[in-house]
């Protein structure tokens, strides 16, 4: 099983609602991200999870809040959310350190809009 | 820090034939891997061949093979016989070995395979 399944496929949220986004892997990877891409440009790194701990966050706004509930799940809390956050938020997962053939695995990633 | 230019935005092949995607990068690491990835209209980051910075040899995965120059530091992708489903967004992306494996992605290159 190589797949990284994200939840929902598309979302349509108001600037008041509260919603998540759920990713889950079954590789045995220790390290999973949140990227975030617009249009036409390459995906940029949110959040890293190591070891289901938060190691990098890349000066993220609060109304992102992730979470990694254990090895195979991560979500992606969001709140207040403006129309600029409009994106396809992708997850992805990798093995740690300098284990070969470290690359990562990515989801088809969640289409969101906020209106 | 590391950075990764891809300088052709766009590119154009005719069927079956062969398109070369150029990618440089800059680093100081001696320890890293380099990716190329596609992202077809679907949006499914696909991994299509990993290089690692220790090997002297090019990998090559069926028609796609690179051409790495480690102390030019380039990375270039050769696609033969090109296929219509070539046709995708493709980034180069680097990453440096560490406990977090963080990948930072090019510009990327619209590749468009005509019939």
């Amino acid at each position: 099983d190589t797949e990284v399944t994200q939840t929902p496929k598309h979302l349509v949220m108001g600037m008041t609602n509260k919603k998540s986004l759920k990713c889950e892997q079954h590789m045995g990877h220790r390290a999973m991200y949140w990227y975030k891409q617009k249009a036409k440009k390459p995906p940029e790194l949110m959040f890293v999870y190591s070891y289901e701990k938060l190691s990098i966050n890349e000066s993220v706004p609060s109304r992102f809040s992730p979470e990694c509930p254990n090895s195979s799940l991560l979500n992606l809390h969001l709140h207040a959310l403006q129309p600029e956050d409009s994106a396809l938020y992708l997850c992805a997962s990798s093995h740690l350190g300098t284990v070969r053939n470290t690359e990562a695995f990515f989801g088809q990633g969640t289409r969101l809009t906020v209106v | 820090a590391q950075t990764v230019t891809q300088s052709q935005p766009e590119m154009s092949v005719q069927e079956a034939e062969t398109v070369t995607l150029s990618c440089t990068y800059d680093t100081s690491e001696s320890n890293y891997y380099l990716f190329w990835y596609k992202q077809p209209p679907s949006r499914q980051m696909i991994l299509v061949i990993r290089q690692e910075a220790y090997k002297q040899q090019n990998a090559t995965e069926n028609r796609f093979s690179v051409n790495f120059q480690k102390a030019a530091k380039s990375f270039s992708l050769k696609i033969s016989d090109s296929q219509l489903g070539d046709t995708a967004m493709y980034f180069c992306a680097f990453m440096k070995l560490r406990i977090t494996n963080k990948l930072i992605f090019g510009t990327g290159t619209l590749l468009a395979v005509q019939p």
